[in-house]
């Protein structure tokens, strides 16, 4: 069974630094593409990036690029998103999920709340 | 990048139909038989319900189904369920990002 398994629950004070993981099972991690998808409260969904796991080649959004870095390590099946200096507009629900086509996505993570607030 | 249009909201009775539209461009919708679609409820993750415009995932009824004409993908909602509400977003390739776009969300309720 394909599972994405992504970490908890985070509460942060603005300026620090987080990772959060997606763990995949069930599938060979390296032939598929993994994206990365915020959700701001009450928003809808937008793209962050996307990561190719067999060779690390990372695509990001425009909107995204610079504030975010995403990575994995294939010896663990695992991508990341990563901040290096959290802002209080970095608040979401993030998603991680499969790329199966070039805009469809058939599994996806349970989501990660990450809550920034001094 | 400018998301694709939807309409905020929809609604219908149990049992009519209902369809959301997804207006893009022809650099995305319009360019492109790559546009899918998605069903989130509250606090859960997104589901696909249509991808590469009309075509269906193992498991989702065939009470759904998608059709594009032009620069608009529309998802249509037959024999409407209460278990049908929820936001439904489309999103789709565009020449200018591997990443594609989001469309801005439509709000399903069954009245």
């Amino acid at each position: 069974e394909v599972q994405l398994v992504q970490s908890g629950a985070e509460v942060k004070k603005p300026g620090e630094s987080l990772k959060i993981s997606c763990k995949g099972s069930g599938y060979s991690f390296t032939n598929y593409w993994i994206g990365w998808v915020r959700q701001m409260p009450g928003k809808g969904l937008e793209w962050m990036g996307i990561i190719h796991p067999g060779d690390s080649d990372t695509r990001y959004s425009p909107s995204l690029q610079g504030q975010v870095t995403i990575s994995a390590d294939k010896s663990i099946s695992t991508a990341y998103v990563q901040w290096s200096s959290l802002k209080a507009s970095d608040t979401a629900m993030y998603y991680c999920a499969r790329r199966d086509g070039l805009t469809h996505f058939i599994y996806w993570g349970q989501g990660t709340l990450v809550t920034v607030s001094s | 990048q400018s998301a694709l249009t939807q309409p905020a909201s929809v609604s219908g009775s149990p049992g009519q139909s209902i369809t959301i539209s997804c207006t893009g461009t022809s650099s995305d919708v319009g360019g492109y038989n790559y546009v899918s679609w998605y069903q989130q409820h509250p606090g859960k993750a997104p589901k696909l319900m249509i991808y590469d415009v009309s075509n269906r995932p193992s498991g989702v009824s065939n009470r759904f189904s998608g059709s594009k004409s032009g620069n608009t993908a529309s998802l249509t909602i037959s024999g409407l369920q209460a278990e049908d509400e929820g936001d439904y977003y489309c999103t789709s390739y565009r020449s200018s990002s591997t990443l594609g776009v989001f469309g801005t969300g439509t709000k399903v309720t069954v009245l």
